[in-house]
């Protein structure tokens, strides 16, 4: 299984501003997810992030406010952009190295005040 | 993407198995059902996943009925350990995992 780990942990941010979640893998992987987490609420896939090309968002999210990078196949960030107090989740990174498994990261702490 | 419907919550007695229902009607025949389970704060963790057949691994057994249309968690010997939101997901043909609300299972000494 893949190792995932997630920077930062945890954050306190003021709204207007932004912040920039670092996802790195142990091992090269083709396909990588990004999901939030809001408060009581189960996960919801924001975009999938492959390597060498643009992030696919769902509906509801878009790349101006959620920008994903994926330089290379053991690396992604997620920024969430102009941050106001509803944009305070979990933010999970996911990763799948085959056709049947998928994993996840252990989640970045959002609070927006 | 074929939704699953689960209860809400279970209780179970510890060292009792734990049974967790999971409805979903609309898959597809080449569509996967996977396991996940979150324990508070934590990022979900991959159980088990099937196709068709039963399916047994070191955490858990995964029952799905003939028609595919409903499947059944198994932890055989329940602990405190296991209370968490178990959830049941189709896997879509796109490889995305789409989550629904879960069942909270609470494992009661």
């Amino acid at each position: 299984s893949a190792v995932i780990s997630q920077k930062p942990s945890r954050d306190i941010c003021q709204r207007g501003t932004s912040l920039t979640i670092q996802c790195q893998v142990d091992s090269q992987v083709t396909m990588m997810f990004w999901y939030r987490q809001q408060p009581g609420q189960s996960l919801t896939l924001i975009a999938t992030a492959n390597q060498g090309s643009e992030a696919t968002y769902e509906s509801g999210f878009v790349i101006d406010k959620f920008p994903i990078s994926r330089p290379n196949l053991t690396f992604s960030t997620l920024t969430v952009s102009n941050m106001s107090p509803e944009d305070s989740s979990i933010y999970l990174c996911s990763v799948g190295d085959s056709d049947y498994e998928q994993y996840f990261g252990p989640g970045t702490r959002l609070t927006v005040t | 993407d074929a939704k699953t419907t689960q209860p809400p919550s279970m209780d179970c007695a510890e060292g009792r198995a734990a049974n967790l229902p999971c409805n979903h009607s609309t898959i597809s025949g080449n569509e996967y059902v996977y396991w996940y389970r979150q324990i508070h704060s934590q990022g979900p963790q991959y159980i088990i996943h099937g196709l068709k057949n039963n399916e047994t691994n070191e955490m858990a057994s995964l029952i799905i009925t003939e028609d595919r249309k409903s499947s059944t968690l198994i932890l055989p010997h329940a602990t405190l350990r296991d209370t968490a939101v178990y959830y049941c997901i189709v896997k879509s043909n796109t490889g995305k995992l789409i989550f629904g609300q879960g069942t909270t299972l609470q494992v009661k000494p």
